[in-house]
């Protein structure tokens, strides 16, 4: 089955600078690649999403790469703001449905 | 927007004791899931059904669950005999189709074992 190893596991930005967070992959035939944000307590909710056929994807100040080559891809947030702060989850979809990295804990630094 | 809805939010249940958590997804949805998460865990696949049949389960899906559609609109998981181990929080979700669609997610329900 498909594996996702996700980094760092948490990370600490100064308000107003960019956020980076990789995920790699395990399956070749994996070819869906969401990003879901999650707040304390509360569902995990989709921010962005890559398909295969496409190297990067940019929705206003979150974009998303993808080198399948490599099965490796990020999420970049620009400009953070307060609100950015959570865990932050990269997802691989196989045949089982998705596979989840192990989150990433964004802080932003006031 | 639609969202998928869960009840109950939280339940606390007995060691050995059934549980039930119900979920009405999203109405146009076809595919039907269920996911764990422990208390600062990842979030962990536990099966997917279509079609009124279970497509993919996982190997934390063991005897001990099983997931039901007992009408049009609501979705439910049971787990029988419940573990101190089992306490979690878990999440209902659904999509229109299965490959490189949004799987949208319900608020789940939080399950204490005691």
């Amino acid at each position: 089955g498909e594996n996702v190893e996700q980094h760092p596991s948490t990370l600490s930005v100064q308000e107003g600078d960019s956020a980076v967070i990789k995920c790699t992959y395990s399956d070749s035939a994996s070819n869906y690649f969401p990003w879901y944000k999650q707040e304390l307590g509360k569902r995990p909710q989709l921010i962005i999403d890559i398909r295969s056929n496409v190297g990067e994807k940019k929705d206003q100040r979150i974009a998303v790469t993808l080198n399948k080559t490599a099965k490796h891809f990020s999420l970049h947030i620009t400009e953070t703001q307060p609100e950015d702060s959570a865990v932050y989850f990269c997802a691989a979809e196989d045949y089982d449905g998705l596979t989840f990295g192990k989150g990433t804990h964004l802080i932003i630094q006031p | 927007e639609p969202e998928v809805t869960q009840t109950p939010s939280h339940q606390v249940t007995q060691m050995g004791q059934e549980v039930i958590l119900r979920c009405v997804p999203i109405s146009n949805h076809l595919y039907f899931y269920w996911y764990r998460q422990i208390l600062g865990q990842k979030v962990e696949f536990l099966v997917s059904f279509y079609n009124n049949e279970i497509s993919e389960k996982s190997e934390i899906f063991d005897d001990q669950f099983s997931v039901e559609r007992p009408d049009g609109s609501n979705f439910t998981l049971k787990i029988r005999s419940t573990k101190l181990e089992d306490s979690a929080m878990y999440f209902c979700a659904s999509s229109e189709a299965l490959s490189g669609n949004t799987i949208y997610f319900g608020e789940g329900s939080w399950l204490t074992v005691v």
